[in-house]
């Protein structure tokens, strides 16, 4: 059974502070993901990696960063938090085989509150 | 890139009647057609996905329909009951190779008894 756990299910932080959220998966998955929920913009991906040290642009980069030293591991990084990065987080990972998607298992998310 | 539209954002059904989603997509490249449910304060989950080598799937009470000439793909779900109360999220890849997806806006399904 695949397990995607975040660090934290809620958090709470100032403007301005760097904000690290954490990402783990126990499935050796290749994939993971960082996606961002919205009411009514549905999941929105900010960035994703398919190797070990190696990640792309998603559809909103903008003020975030990503960190994956580790295969299981996977970091978003705000480095400037902004009222208008208040929003649930959510990682995802998935197996990947050459022109092959698969399904993505999510994390529970971390509803993140920046004031 | 791709672009994923959903429709309805809402839908309100009596427990017992179908209900329909309808998702339509831009990249022709795209071969993989995945639905996830998401319900209240959970994570959202695949329920049932299509490749695009068929232009049907079915399981049980749930079925997805595929037409590639017309770049659309639909959600059925037949003798709806409270607990399909949800967000339901279709989703294509494009024609990237690295897994990832776009997803639609989403559609608040609510089944009333």
């Amino acid at each position: 059974d695949v397990k995607v756990t975040q660090s934290s299910r809620y958090l709470v932080k100032r403007t301005g502070e760097k904000v690290f959220l954490e990402c783990v998966q126990d499935m050796d998955h290749e994939n993971m993901f960082w996606y961002r929920q919205d009411p009514g913009l549905g999941l929105r991906l900010i960035y994703f990696s398919y190797d070990v040290k190696m990640k792309e642009k998603g559809d909103i980069p903008e003020g975030y960063s990503v960190s994956r030293e580790k295969k299981e591991r996977f970091s978003l990084i705000l480095e400037s938090a902004s009222t208008n990065q208040t929003s649930m987080y959510l990682c995802a990972s998935s197996l990947w085989d050459r022109g092959n998607p698969y399904e993505q298992y999510f994390g529970p998310g971390t509803r993140l509150t920046v004031t | 890139g791709e672009n994923v539209e959903q429709h309805p954002s809402t839908l309100s059904v009596q427990e017992g009647d179908s209900a329909v989603i309808k998702c339509t997509y831009s990249d022709s490249a795209s071969n993989y057609f995945p639905w996830y449910k998401q319900e209240l304060g959970k994570r959202p989950q695949l329920i049932i996905d299509i490749r695009s080598n068929v232009g049907e799937k079915k399981d049980q009470r749930i079925a997805v329909t595929l037409n590639k000439t017309a770049k659309h793909f639909s959600l059925h779900i037949t003798e709806t009951q409270p607990e399909d109360s949800a967000v339901y999220f279709c989703a294509a890849p494009g024609g990237t190779s690295y897994g990832k997806l776009t997803f639609g806006q989403g559609t608040i399904l609510t089944v009333h008894p």
